[in-house]
């Protein structure tokens, strides 16, 4: 089945302790990117990636890291989570990234206390 | 910086009611792409719109694209207990094609 994987789904962590939330997909899509998610805030993009080894910021990307090593991985990375960072987040996947519509993972709801 | 405001943030109807929801971005956009999340979900692809004026139909559901491509709209006839959710508008800044910036959602509840 074609789905785009987070884990873990559900994390509760305390501050400074570093996480990484994994994202893989098996579509063999281009593009991939993470989301965060808030009340009232809709999804707001935290990085994206246009290929292997092409990373970019997106709008929050401010405490968190990326990587793409490989055309399915894209690890989002806390290396000091703060509880500012307690969020809803997505990863989502696409084949190209400019025409296609995104194909969403199924979320990891993360609190720092 | 770039924004994609979208009106209302919450609406209520009874079944059978139309529904619509508006998305303006405060710059010309490439294309759009509309989901929708339902409660405790993620969000699902619907359709995206890519030339100047357009229109597309799923069933109950109208998209359309505004002449300038900086706005959109999505109109619901008739609505169903099965189309509660939040519906997001998507745009791609025509000169960050990277991007995907998402509006704020409109959150549909349905009375039956």
């Amino acid at each position: 089945e074609a789905q785009v994987t987070q884990n873990p789904r559900y994390l509760i962590t305390v501050t400074g302790k570093k996480l990484t939330v994994t994202c893989s997909q098996n579509m063999n899509h281009e593009y991939m990117s993470w989301y965060r998610q808030d009340p009232g805030l809709g999804l707001r993009q935290i990085y994206y990636s246009m290929n292997v080894e092409v990373t970019d910021k997106g709008d929050v990307p401010e405490g968190y890291k990326v990587s793409r090593k490989e055309k399915r991985n894209f690890p989002l990375i806390l290396e000091s989570p703060s509880p500012n960072q307690t969020s809803l987040y997505f990863c989502a996947s696409s084949l190209r990234g400019q025409g296609d519509g995104y194909t969403f993972g199924s979320g990891t709801r993360l609190t720092v206390v | 910086g770039q924004q994609v405001m979208q009106i209302p943030q919450y609406q209520h109807v009874q079944e059978g009611e139309d529904f619509t929801t508006y998305c303006n971005s405060s710059t010309t956009l490439s294309n759009i792409q509309w989901y929708k999340q339902r409660p405790g979900g993620h969000p699902v692809f619907l359709i995206q719109l890519v030339k100047s004026g357009e229109v597309k139909k799923q069933k109950r559901l109208t998209f359309q694209f505004g002449e300038a491509k900086k706005n959109s709209s999505l109109h619901i006839t008739a609505t169903q207990t099965t189309d509660v959710g939040t519906y997001f508008c998507a745009g791609r800044p025509l000169t960050q094609g990277g991007k995907l910036i998402f509006g704020q959602g409109t959150e549909l509840s349905v009375k039956p």
